[in-house]
């Protein structure tokens, strides 16, 4: 079965600092991979999409980019965290070519200070 | 910009009752689908609708669509503690890849 993993569950960090934030998915082979933000008591923001390896699609710019290095790894990174970069993080993934619902991690909530 | 909009953006009910919620969405789509998120969590899919259906149901969910008023309902039928939660749509356009959610509904039910 397919499982997904998202770490850490939990971040503080100081403005200015950088992040890191890993998604891995296990169980299938090139999917679909997003990264979504959550404002506290609002909806999903589309942040990065990919749909293969070095393939990325930005939808909002902004203080962050993403990578696909392999084929079920994203990442999202920072090089200098701003207050308003705070928020819930959400990876999720969907099956190529398919038009089934995603799977999410169980996200990050990162709290710049 | 945001796709879909729920309604209302919370809504109270007791155990048993029926909760009902709505999305409205701006351009044509492939198909719509809802999600439950629990507070602090990932979202989990529910159910999803394409476009040439009109309802759908799933044990106590029931799901309608209606494409020409871009809009679609989810019905929570004997509603139990464990529903609290917001409920989110999403919907894609044909041939995208990416899902754009709504603003979310958050559905308390109180026991």
């Amino acid at each position: 079965s397919q499982t997904i993993h998202q770490w850490p569950a939990t971040l503080v960090q100081p403005v200015g600092s950088p992040l890191s934030l890993e998604c891995t998915v296990e169980g299938t082979s090139n999917p679909n991979l997003y990264w979504y933000r959550q404002a506290a008591g609002r909806g999903l923001q589309l942040l990065f999409y990919s749909v293969g390896i070095g393939q990325i699609s930005s939808e909002v710019p902004q203080n962050l980019s993403a990578s696909r290095p392999q084929d079920r790894q994203f990442i999202l990174s920072s090089k200098k965290l701003l207050l308003s970069d705070s928020g819930f993080y959400l990876c999720a993934w969907r099956r190529t070519g398919g038009d089934e619902g995603y799977t999410f991690g169980s996200g990050t909530r990162l709290t710049v200070v | 910009s945001q796709q879909g909009e729920e309604d209302p953006q919370a809504l109270s009910i007791q155990e048993g009752e029926n909760a009902t919620m709505n999305c409205s969405y701006k351009t044509s789509i492939n198909n719509l689908q809802w999600y439950r998120q629990n507070s602090g969590r990932g979202l989990v899919h529910l159910i999803l609708i394409r476009s040439n259906e009109r309802e759908k149901h799933s044990g106590r969910l029931r799901v309608t669509l209606d494409t020409s008023k871009k809009s679609s309902s989810l019905l929570i039928t004997a509603s139990r503690a464990a529903d609290t939660a917001s409920y989110f749509c999403a919907t894609a356009g044909s041939g995208t890849y990416k899902y754009i959610f709504g603003t979310g509904t958050r559905l308390k039910v109180l026991a």
